[in-house]
């Protein structure tokens, strides 16, 4: 069965480094999305993609984030100087359509800690 | 601006007994809900999806939810829970464009008790 995979599973940074956060989204989909949840908090929305161009994003995707798809197959996020808060859960997801036609379907998360 | 409040971060149940994991939504305009399952060390997964057709939607693992917009929920039920259902359940909420992201929330942690 077609999966959304992501890695690493678990990260340790120091603050102020720059990390990557990898996912393969499912080959035939084409909307992008990444979401985060800081324990103990809501999963919140940072990002969706689509036709290789940033489609919607929160106000928590600020100028320390950016997105990519940098071949057929991969889709990341960078954050480019880590903060202690963006120690979170983040999980990749994405869909073959709009979500009112299908389902959006989730990687199984990369811890980021940042220390 | 839509959002989501599940009631209980932790519902602890006994094998056998009903599931009843409660969601409440704020929308401005006409809901798409759902609810998603985490198991541990997994990612999230589909249990089910409301899309204004029946307000009764079943799912998969036995569970089923109803819309009811004059209470503005859409709570998660299961007759009779399995120690397999033990997981995190979120409910979220998006619009009927289907362009806006799924907006979650906090979740809810399901223990089942032998």
């Amino acid at each position: 069965e077609p999966e959304v995979t992501q890695t690493p599973s678990h990260q340790v940074t120091q603050m102020g480094q720059e990390v990557i956060l990898r996912c393969v989204p499912i080959s035939n989909h084409l909307y992008f999305y990444w979401y985060r949840q800081i324990l103990g908090q809501k999963v919140e929305f940072l990002v969706s993609f689509y036709n290789n161009e940033i489609s919607e994003k929160s106000e928590i995707f600020d100028d320390q984030f950016s997105v990519e798809r940098p071949d057929g197959s991969n889709f990341t996020l960078k954050i480019r100087s880590t903060k202690l808060e963006d120690s979170a859960m983040y999980f990749c997801a994405s869909s073959e359509l709009l979500l009112r036609d299908t389902e959006a379907f989730f990687g199984q998360g990369t811890r980021l800690t940042v220390v | 601006a839509q959002s989501v409040t599940q009631l209980g971060s932790h519902v602890s149940v006994s094998e056998g007994a009903l599931v009843l994991l409660r969601c409440n939504y704020s929308s401005s305009v006409p809901p798409y809900l759902f609810w998603y399952v985490q198991y541990p060390n997994q990612g999230l997964q589909l249990l089910l999806k409301y899309t204004s057709a029946a307000t009764l939607v079943k799912g998969i693992n036995g569970f089923e939810a109803e819309f009811k917009k004059s209470e503005t929920s859409f709570h998660l039920t299961k007759p009779s829970a399995h120690m397999s259902d033990a997981a995190e359940y979120f409910c979220a909420v998006s619009d009927h464009s289907g362009n806006t992201p799924l907006v979650f929330g906090k979740g809810t942690r399901l223990s089942v008790i032998a």
